[in-house]
């Protein structure tokens, strides 16, 4: 079945530093891939998306590339800032199967002034 | 953009009570409803799937009787916590997917506390 894997543990660090979150799938067809964001409370929202292989997401600073060949869809950003604290979650669908997301762990991020 | 309506973001509840939680997309169809609870500092967990006029499907170890789902529209669903346990108290989160473009939007949840 459809599953996905992030990397463990939350990560911390300061403003201004790079970030990357791994994420990789196992998935049967033609998965679209998603990354959200959950802050304290509140639901999920969509950060970025990519429906194909090569594709890159990108919103906020934030992107993503869809990679077939290592079956992997890191998340990255150049430069975070304290508001990116948050955890994030690597999600994948097969809208040609039967539509659900299948979750990663997710990440707390935590960025330090 | 597509937005998703959930209430009430937090209840408290009487051991032995029912709550119902709502979910409405306001501005979309939603032909696919998704319910999920979320454990402190943990992933979200599908309980059901719902598709507008049919019985919901419920993932493997979720009581249907005492989680009730209706889809009555396409546009509402709501998930019912009947006979409530402090073990129910948990992070509700509804999503609904449009038949149009295919997304996936979330309800901001709803924090249920079963005391």
């Amino acid at each position: 079945g459809n599953s996905v894997t992030q990397m463990e543990g939350p990560v911390t660090l300061s403003e201004e530093a790079f970030l990357t979150i791994n994420c990789t799938y196992t998935a049967t067809g033609y998965p679209s891939l998603f990354w959200y964001v959950q802050y304290p409370g509140e639901g999920l929202q969509l950060l970025l998306k990519a429906t194909k292989a090569d594709d890159k997401g990108s919103n906020k600073g934030f992107e993503a590339t869809y990679r077939k060949e290592t079956t992997s869809f890191h998340l990255e950003k150049g430069s975070v800032q304290v508001s990116d604290s948050a955890v994030y979650f690597c999600a994948l669908s097969d809208l040609y199967g039967n539509n659900r997301l299948a979750f990663g762990k997710g990440n707390q991020v935590v960025v330090i002034p | 953009g597509a937005v998703v309506s959930q209430h009430p973001s937090r209840v408290i509840c009487k051991s032995g009570t029912s709550v119902k939680i709502e979910c409405r997309s306001l501005d979309f169809q939603a032909t696919t409803m998704f319910w999920y609870r979320q454990f402190p500092k943990q992933s979200l967990m599908l309980m059901a799937t719902s598709n507008e006029g049919s019985k919901a499907t419920y993932e493997q170890g979720v009581e249907k009787d005492k989680f009730l789902i209706n889809h009555a529209s396409l546009t509402l669903s709501t998930l019912t916590v009947t006979s409530a346990h402090p073990e129910d108290s948990s992070f509700y989160i509804c999503s609904a997917r449009d038949g149009q473009n295919y997304g996936y939007t979330f309800g901001s949840g709803t924090r249920l506390t079963v005391v």
